[in-house]
């Protein structure tokens, strides 16, 4: 258990719906990382947040945003859901943003479109 | 921005055999060299990292070197065993500033047998 934790842990709905993943970064860590894992693309960064701040974006769609809480949990908000959208979506957190701190990951939420 | 590599996309050894995964990075700004482990529907853990100013690191059975000029790292595993099948990710990271942020940018992972 690395001490992040995401749910729901399996998400099932159809195409043209919005969906919300919820992330609870490791207790004391102020960096939170999304990450997007499907069969043909690997592992995919799409954005990180530090301390309620959006800091590096990487591929994320448009239809995605995502945002971190004073409480400093993580939302990643998907709309208009498309077939390609299915994957496992993992969050990640780390104490601090730079290089060299560890990323521990969360179980992930597989989402399925239909 | 950073493209990671990875090479074989399968590994197939037998018990007791050594591995080796081999990663190129393609931007000279990345400075922190993680390796995780997937096991079938889990989460990736780190097992290894390697930063830029050291050029070897050893843990046990697992080592990871790098060569900063050629811009490629390697994972080795010796002595291998059942339990370490599973999906391998080599990744880098950039850290661009205070205002930048940081970002993993992953290989495409090898899926590594060991067969008893």
């Amino acid at each position: 258990d690395s001490g992040v934790t995401q749910t729901p842990k399996h998400l099932i709905t159809a195409t043209g719906q919005r969906v919300t993943l919820r992330c609870s970064p490791r207790s004391g860590d102020l960096s939170v990382y999304w990450y997007q894992q499907s069969l043909d693309q690997g592992l995919q960064f799409l954005i990180q947040y530090y301390n309620g701040e959006e800091r590096a974006k990487g591929n994320i769609l448009e239809r995605f945003s995502a945002q971190q809480f004073p409480d400093l949990h993580s939302e990643l908000n998907l709309s208009s859901l498309e077939l390609g959208d299915s994957a496992l979506y993992f969050c990640a957190s780390s104490v601090r943003q730079g290089s060299y701190n560890e990323q521990f990951f969360g179980p992930g939420t597989r989402l399925t479109v239909l | 921005g950073e493209n990671v590599e990875q090479h074989p996309s399968t590994l197939s050894v037998q018990e007791g055999d050594s591995a080796v995964i081999k990663c190129t990075y393609s931007d000279s700004a990345s400075n922190y060299f993680p390796w995780y482990k997937q096991e079938l529907g889990k989460r990736p853990q780190l097992i290894i990292d390697i930063r830029s100013n050291v050029g070897e690191k050893k843990d046990q059975r697992i080592a990871v070197t790098l060569n900063k000029t050629a811009k490629h790292f390697s994972l080795h595993i010796t002595e291998t065993q059942p339990e370490d099948s599973a999906v391998y990710f080599c990744a880098a990271s950039i850290f661009g500033g205070e205002t930048s942020g940081s970002r993993l940018t992953f290989g495409e992972g090898t899926q590594l047998t060991v067969n008893p």
